[in-house]
């Protein structure tokens, strides 16, 4: 049974280009969470999925951010237009069902020149 | 009324002592609160988790306790160890949710 897995780990862009990120969650897992986590704090949700389904959105999750998760397996958190506030550590987590612990990636860290 | 409020910021016990890390809360819709462990450049791991119908709940060396009139909830490492030294979040889910809100982490430093 293999973690959450992301990718990349970390990822250095210049403020206005867009990124995307790739979490393959545990197999089988329907629920994928996706958080961010900045220096010196705890994480912060921003949304998750129920297979395919988007079911919550934080207020976080600005009209630049897009996360998808088409065929209910591996999901994307896309971030357009970076800007130096996005910097942080984004973290995907996954459990079996509604109520079941959430297991973490390692997470993608990422920064803007 | 969403917070969770961890104490202390940091923590340094000496190797073979206990280490105790704080948590408080309004919310009483919470049912449910995990402890994570986290260390540098990896993800929070899961820990230990209580639900509020229970007081203690106790893994090994670590022991989460509950008091559910004060809204409080206490992590406990017992025998701490170098091995241990990490930073430590506690979190809280309101019932109905899924989303997570962790404290603002407790970084325990255990000296050999």
């Amino acid at each position: 049974d293999t973690g959450v897995s992301q990718d990349p780990r970390h990822k250095i862009t210049k403020r206005g280009q867009n990124v995307t990120f790739r979490c393959d969650p545990i197999s089988e897992h329907n629920r994928l969470y996706w958080y961010r986590q900045t220096l010196g704090q705890g994480p912060e949700f921003l949304t998750y999925f129920q297979n395919e389904a988007q079911l919550e959105k934080s207020r976080l999750l600005s009209d630049r951010f897009s996360a998808e998760r088409p065929k209910g397996s591996f999901s994307t958190l896309e971030i357009q237009r970076t800007e130096q506030g996005d910097s942080a550590m984004y973290l995907c987590a996954s459990s079996l069902l509604a109520n079941q612990p959430q297991h973490f990636g390692d997470g993608t860290r990422l920064s803007i020149l | 009324q969403q917070q969770v409020k961890q104490s202390p910021q940091s923590l340094i016990v000496q190797k073979g002592g206990i280490s105790i890390i704080n948590c408080a809360y309004e919310n009483t819709a919470f049912d449910y609160f995990p402890w994570y462990q986290q260390f540098p450049g990896k993800g929070p791991a899961l820990l230990i988790a209580i639900r509020p119908d229970v007081s203690e709940k106790k893994e090994g060396r670590f022991t989460i306790s509950f008091n559910k009139s004060a809204k409080q909830f206490s992590l406990h490492i017992m025998d701490s160890q170098p091995g241990d030294s990490a930073t430590y979040f506690c979190a809280a889910r309101i019932g109905g949710s899924e989303k997570l809100v962790f404290g603002k982490g407790t970084k325990l430093t255990v000296n050999p």
